[in-house]
């Protein structure tokens, strides 16, 4: 298995509404990412979770809150989420040391209401 | 922080030609990557090369470490290669990538 898999695919949410962006790899990466990618921009790092634990959080809203439960398995927590948030959000994951096996999920798409 | 500089920023080509697509970074590094991304879709990891060239069919990439430059290349192109291509370079010490700005490229049957 060589995939990264997200789920769901699209997500229209209100702003008041709490949803969950999942994200599954079976490849042994211990690294896992989130990103937010915006229409015409290159992928914004959000989180990176290293060996399961969180190494790397660039400042992002409290209303995203990040879960890795196992190595396999990411999560994106999201609550009370603004217009502006609306947008394709990316998980990838690939080995700990210099970025081997770097894959991409195909993402979600989120529109918020 | 690695500075990434991507050339051309907009490509469109007839079916059929030779694509080149440029790419620069700031510091040295161990890896590059090339990503693929259709509109409106996910990223797909097209190549990671470290040093030398890598050829997966009509896609080659080459990177020359000393100048610190990649070029991504496609050959026979196809309307079905317009994409925003994207290459990726690590960041030192940690496991962030500073991404180019992409390249968006239309292939015109």
């Amino acid at each position: 298995d060589t995939e990264v898999t997200q789920t769901p695919k699209h997500l229209v949410m209100g702003m008041t509404n709490k949803k969950s962006l999942k994200c599954e790899q079976h490849m042994g990466h211990r690294a896992m990412y989130w990103y937010k990618q915006k229409a015409k921009k290159p992928p914004e790092l959000m989180f990176v979770y290293s060996y399961e634990k969180l190494s790397i959080n660039e400042s992002v809203p409290s209303r995203f809150s990040p879960e890795c439960p196992n190595s396999s398995l990411l999560n994106l927590h999201l609550h009370a989420l603004q217009p502006e948030d609306s947008a394709l959000y990316l998980c990838a994951s690939s080995q700990v040391r210099q970025n081997y096996g770097y894959t991409f999920g195909s993402g979600t798409r989120l529109t918020v209401v | 922080k690695n500075e990434v500089e991507q050339s051309p920023q907009n490509l469109t080509a007839q079916e059929g030609e030779f694509i080149t697509i440029n790419c620069s970074y700031s510091v040295g590094i161990s890896a590059l990557h090339w990503l693929q991304q259709h509109p409106g879709g996910g990223i797909v990891s097209l190549f990671m090369l470290s040093s030398g060239k890598k050829k997966h069919g009509r896609l080659i990439a080459t990177i020359n470490i000393q100048e610190k430059h990649s070029s991504l290349h496609i050959t026979a192109s196809h309307p079905r290669d317009s994409a925003v291509y994207i290459c990726a370079a690590p960041n030192f010490g940690n496991e962030k990538l500073t991404f180019g700005t992409g390249t968006r490229l239309t292939i015109i049957p």
